[in-house]
């Protein structure tokens, strides 16, 4: 069973980084059958679509975040991570990791991780 | 804004069937997958590809697409079937981006 789970600050101050990390059980971020991706969720709002990378390292992401975000693969940990740079209160949502399949849908999400940006 | 344009709100009287719907031009090219998402939980899919369920999910849920809208339709909605209900496909621009529609709140009366 493919398991999922993000880590990270909690609390991220005005014009910093928020950095998380996705750890994958069950499953191998080598694999190219599927991409890692990061999703968020404002409180009381709708999903968004922050990017995936595949194992390659390839990268995509949303293009109203795409000059701060950074998303990176650590094949040795089985990991992948989330950098979002300059945050303000609006980057304040719930985090979710999740394995998208190449063939366009999400099969795994992470629970999610409520980060607030406060200082 | 969403590339993805869903009703922000359906309603259905227990047992009766909804059709909640998502609509792009993306989707004259994609499929769309759909999650089901209850307060405090992590969404979960329940219809992807043309109209699959993935294990687990009750065969209530059925999904079928024409032109620019995809549709998740729910034959006798059950109490436990209220939450927001996303789509999620490709956007229109050609570079593998992926969108959300704005979800839709299912009220079970």
């Amino acid at each position: 069973q493919v398991q999922l789970q993000e880590s990270g600050p909690g609390l991220v101050k005005p014009s910093e980084t928020l950095s998380l990390t996705c750890t994958v059980s069950g499953g191998s971020v080598s694999s190219g059958s599927y991409y890692w991706s990061w999703i968020r969720q404002p409180p009381g709002k709708g999903l968004e679509w922050i990017g995936y990378i595949y194992y390659s390292g390839s990268t995509n992401y949303n293009p109203s975040l795409k000059s701060r975000v950074t998303i990176s693969v650590d094949t040795s940990k089985n990991q992948f991570s989330l950098k979002l740079s300059s945050v303000t209160a609006a980057d304040t949502a719930v985090y979710y990791c999740a394995r998208e399949r190449i063939q366009l849908w999400i099969d795994y999400w992470g629970q999610g991780t409520l980060v607030t940006v406060s200082s | 804004s969403s590339e993805l344009t869903q009703d922000p709100a359906v309603s259905v009287a227990l047992g009766q069937t909804v059709r909640i719907t998502c609509q792009g031009d993306s989707l004259r090219s994609y499929y769309a997958s759909w999650y089901q998402q209850k307060p405090g939980q992590a969404p979960v899919l329940v219809i992807y590809g043309k109209n699959n369920r993935p294990s687990g999910i009750p065969d209530r849920f059925s999904g079928s697409s024409s032109g620019n809208t995809a549709s998740l339709t729910i034959t006798g909605a059950q109490a436990e079937d209220e939450a927001d209900y996303y789509c999620n496909s490709r956007d229109s621009s050609g570079n593998h981006l992926r969108v959300f529609g704005g979800g839709t709140k299912l009220t079970v009366l």
